[in-house]
Order: structure tokens, then sequence, then C-alpha cells
């Protein structure tokens, strides 16, 4: 069974421009969210999708949207880039329950230069 | 207030032998799922262990057990017969089940940084 595929691994933008990140779950799974980490905030939510609605969003400004697609695979855009939003992007898989788990990717390391 | 409290930001921990990595967590809800995560310095964030809050047993996953207690609110993971391999962060985090629509995401800790000495 595959696991959650998250690509490109690297980017190096510059400010102002505009990136979009994918995410593949795991087959069956209807659930995808998205981290960003980085070394002074931790980890933190960003929203979250199942069967292609958007049920949760944390505290980003709007240059931060998703969107999921009707085979579960999301998409993340971050547009106007700074500086501060040079970090690891995860995104993690699940049924979609409070009680199943979640299994994340390898990440999306953004550097924003 | 923090969900999610991990104490120590770093442990030692000789090859071969066991360790606690402490977790302690803050909701009001009945129904919620912890879990822990170990990230290497690649990046990715591994699957390590679940609870749900109705289990009465502790998890275990191989090496990995999860001491669990519900009344002191704390969830903390025991990796026996540590590995060289183990050396990584570790985060403990919590899914609420129905709390306000805050119930799809998971809260993490800080971590702790866990290295295994030869």
């Amino acid at each position: 069974k595959a696991g959650v595929t998250q690509t490109p691994r690297y980017l190096i933008k510059t400010r102002g421009q505009q990136v979009t990140l994918s995410c593949s779950p795991i087959s069956g799974h209807r659930s995808v969210s998205w981290y960003q980490q980085t070394p002074g905030q931790g980890l933190q939510f960003l929203f979250e999708y199942f069967s292609e609605t958007q049920r949760n969003k944390g505290n980003f400004p709007g240059r931060f949207s998703g969107r999921q697609f009707s085979n579960s695979r999301s998409e993340m855009n971050v547009s106007t880039l700074e500086l501060g939003d040079s970090a690891l992007y995860l995104c993690a898989s699940s049924a979609g329950t409070w009680e199943t788990e979640a299994f994340f990717g390898q990440g999306t390391r953004l550097t924003v230069v | 207030a923090q969900k999610i409290t991990q104490t120590q930001p770093g442990m030692f921990v000789q090859e071969k032998e066991a360790v606690t990595l402490d977790c302690t967590y803050d909701t009001s809800d009945q129904s919620y799922g912890l879990f822990w995560y170990k990230q290497p310095s690649s990046g990715e964030m591994i699957f390590l262990i679940y609870q749900g809050s109705y289990d009465e047993q502790n998890a275990t996953e191989g090496r990995y057990s999860l001491n669990f207690q519900k009344a002191r609110k704390s969830a903390n993971l025991v990796i026996s017969a540590s590995q060289l391999g183990d050396s990584a962060m570790y985060f403990c985090a919590m899914r609420e089940g129905y709390s306000g629509g805050s119930n799809y995401k998971l809260t993490f800790g800080k971590g702790t940084l866990l290295t295994v000495n030869p």
C-alpha cells in the first residue's frame, strides 16, 4: 500500500511569487490536512479537507489556500510569498474521523529568498 | 493554555536501554486521540503509535508503548531497547473529538529531541 506522497520535495521561490504544493493521500483515505513547521512556531495546522470540502482552517492569512480533488489528492497554494513562509509543509492523510490514525508525507521544504 | 506539553526539550539514553518521553495534554472533550510521531533529520513525520481516549489498554507497537493515564491526562511514550536509529525528534499530538470544529486537526507539542548514545 503506497504511503502519502508530497511533491515537490524541495522548492526555492522568490518573494512575491506563488507556489503550489501537492499531496496524494493513502488510497481510501478521504481526509487530507496540511501543516506548516518552522523552528520558531513548531507545527501549525493550516487546513483540512474531506471529500473535497474544507472542514477546518487554522489561523493563517488568506494567501494560504487549498483544495481537494475527487480522487482525494490535495493541493495547497501560497500566493505573494514572504520570507516568513519558508518552512517545511507537511500533509497528513487519514480516514477522517477523530479516532483514526493520521499518516504524514515526507514534506515539502519551501525556501523563500 | 497549551493543549500538549512536552517538558523535556532533550533526552539522552544509552543504546539498548529503555527511555520514557513525557507528554501531558489538556482537553475537556471525552473523545480524543493521542499520537506519537518520530521526525528524523530528513523531516518526514513517522507515525509510531495511537491511543484513543476510550481504549482501556495501553497501546503497543513493537518496541513502542504508550503509558496512558487518563486521570492524570498523560500519554508518555516508552521506547524499549533503544537503538542508534531512534535518535530523532519525537512529537506528541492530540486530535479532539468534538471540540467546536477543531476536531479534525492535530495539535502538537514542541517535541523532545532524543539522542541515543552507543
